[in-house]
């Protein structure tokens, strides 16, 4: 089976701008999460969507936006860019929804915001 | 307030050691938890998973334990070697939403 893709890989982008961040779960997987990775505060959880309804949200600025469409494809979106949205964003799969079973992750997009 | 707590300094341990990574929590009642290693510049990579009702789970080197008592779960990796060296994550999975809540991470440095 082929592992979670996310594209693109790196990013340069400047304050005030959007990003489209994409994510490719595992095939026959219908969850897919969303975290934000940087060095100061570990792994933070952004939401996490299954068959195309988001099922949880993490605590970010309506800036912070996704959606998944009905191949389980997911895409999210930064609006208005700031400076400490430089991060690595990783985005997770799992066959059931995360309740115990373990998440697959993709190799992570990172951004830079300038 | 809820908290997750893992050693948050770098951990040293001579190859051939036992390395013991501690993930201890407050005012949540996980489930579930998991343990994932992550290598620098990749995403986590699943390990181990043990539920609220096991004390112990192993996996070839890797053992886990889980006392909800005491609200802990400690990870073992025995005869260490320089390639177990990584970032681990502990992460609570609670039942009544399916959420992921994940620790900071322990970096392990195994030395030859």
């Amino acid at each position: 089976k082929a592992g979670v893709t996310q594209t693109p890989r790196y990013l340069i982008k400047t304050r005030g701008q959007q990003v489209t961040l994409s994510c490719s779960p595992i095939s026959g997987h219908r969850s897919v999460s969303w975290y934000q990775q940087t060095p100061g505060q570990g792994l933070q959880f952004l939401f996490e969507y299954f068959s195309e309804t988001q099922r949880n949200k993490g605590n970010f600025p309506g800036r912070f936006s996704g959606r998944q469409f009905s191949n389980s494809r997911s895409e999210m979106n930064v609006s208005t860019l700031e400076l400490g949205d430089s991060a690595l964003y990783l985005c997770a799969s799992s066959g059931r929804g995360p309740r115990g079973n373990e998440q697959f992750f993709g190799p992570g997009t990172r951004l830079t915001v300038l | 307030s809820q908290k997750i707590e893992q050693n948050s300094e770098a951990l040293n341990i001579q190859e051939g050691k036992t390395a013991t990574l501690t993930c201890n929590y407050t005012n949540y009642s996980p489930a579930y938890l998991q343990w994932y290693r992550q290598d620098p510049g990749r995403g986590p990579v699943f390990l181990l998973l043990i539920r609220e009702n096991e004390k112990e789970k192993r996996k070839e080197r890797l053992k886990v334990t889980f006392d909800t008592t005491l609200k802990q779960s400690l990870f073992h990796i025995t005869a260490s070697q320089p390639a177990d060296s990584a970032t681990y994550l502990c992460a609570l999975v609670m039942d009544s939403n399916y959420q992921l809540i994940w620790g900071a991470g322990t970096k392990l440095i195994i030395k030859p």
